[in-house]
C-alpha cells in the first residue's frame, strides 16, 4: 500500500496566524521530505527527514519549522507566512532516502493547498 | 551540469491517439535513475516508472510504454490509445549519484485529452 496522507487538504490562514500541515505514512519508510510546488512549476524540495534526524534544510526561511515525532509522522509548522507562500505542499516518503548510494521512489501524498492572505 | 528538459509545455490529442512526452536529461554520473510522475489536477504526485542507467530495456505496462535511450540521453514516455483521464501534468525527474536526496525535475509537460 503506497499511502501518503496529508491533512489537511486546504488550509487558507493570515499572515499572523500558527498552523500546522501534517504528513503520515504507514509504509514503513525512514525517509520523508516537504516540497513547494507553485502553479505550473515542478516541486522544489524544503526538508528531508532520514531516519528521524533532520538531513536537508534547502536554505528554507524560519517561518516554516518541521518536526519528525516519529518514524511515520512529519509535520510542518507555520507562523508569520507571507502571500508568496501560497502553494501545494507537498509530503512524501521513501525507503530510507538512498542511504547505500542508491536511490528510493519517493510515493507522494496529495498535497496541503496554502493560501495566505 | 545535471539537467532535465521537458521541451513540450502542452500537448493537445483527441481521445484514442497515440502520444509521446519527450524528456531529455543531461548528468556527467555514469549512476543514475529517471522518473516519471504524473500529477492530475487533484495535486497528488502519482509515481509511474523508476529506471536506472544500467538498464536501457524498455518497459512496457497497459498502454504505456517507455524508451529509454542512453545515446541520446532521453527517456520518452509513450500513451497509446490516450483516455481523458491521462489528462495530467507529468514530470521526468533525475537522480544522480551525488545528489543527495534530490531530484532534478523537468519542467512539465501538460496533456490535454479531448474526448
Amino acid at each position: 500500500d503506497t499511502e501518503v496522507t496529508q491533512t489537511p487538504k486546504h488550509l487558507v490562514m493570515g499572515m499572523t496566524n500558527k498552523k500546522s500541515l501534517k504528513c503520515e505514512q504507514h509504509m514503513g519508510h525512514r525517509a520523508m521530505y516537504w516540497y513547494k510546488q507553485k502553479a505550473k512549476k515542478p516541486p522544489e524540495l524544503m526538508f528531508v527527514y532520514s531516519y528521524e534526524k533532520l538531513s536537508i534544510n534547502e536554505s528554507v526561511p524560519s517561518r516554516f519549522s518541521p518536526e519528525c515525532p516519529n518514524s511515520s509522522l512529519l509535520n510542518l509548522h507555520l507562523h508569520a507566512l507571507q502571500p508568496e507562500d501560497s502553494a501545494l505542499y507537498l509530503c512524501a516518503s521513501s525507503q530510507d532516502g538512498g542511504l547505500a548510494g542508491d536511490t528510493d521512489t519517493q510515493y507522494f501524498g496529495p498535497g496541503t493547498r496554502l493560501t495566505v492572505l | 551540469a545535471q539537467k532535465v528538459t521537458q521541451a513540450q509545455t502542452e500537448i493537445s490529442v483527441v481521445e484514442k491517439e497515440d502520444v509521446t512526452l519527450d524528456c531529455v536529461y543531461e548528468t556527467r554520473d555514469t549512476t543514475y535513475y529517471l522518473f516519471w510522475y504524473k500529477q492530475p489536477p487533484s495535486g497528488e504526485l502519482v509515481f509511474l516508472i523508476r529506471r536506472n542507467s544500467f538498464d536501457e530495456q524498455n518497459e512496457i505496462s497497459g498502454r504505456y510504454s517507455w524508451n529509454f535511450q542512453k545515446s541520446t540521453s532521453s527517456f520518452n514516455f509513450t500513451i497509446t490509445a490516450s483516455q481523458v483521464v491521462d489528462s495530467a501534468v507529468y514530470f521526468c525527474a533525475l537522480w544522480y549519484l551525488d545528489s543527495n536526496y534530490q531530484l532534478i525535475w523537468g519542467a512539465g509537460t501538460k496533456l490535454i485529452i479531448k474526448p
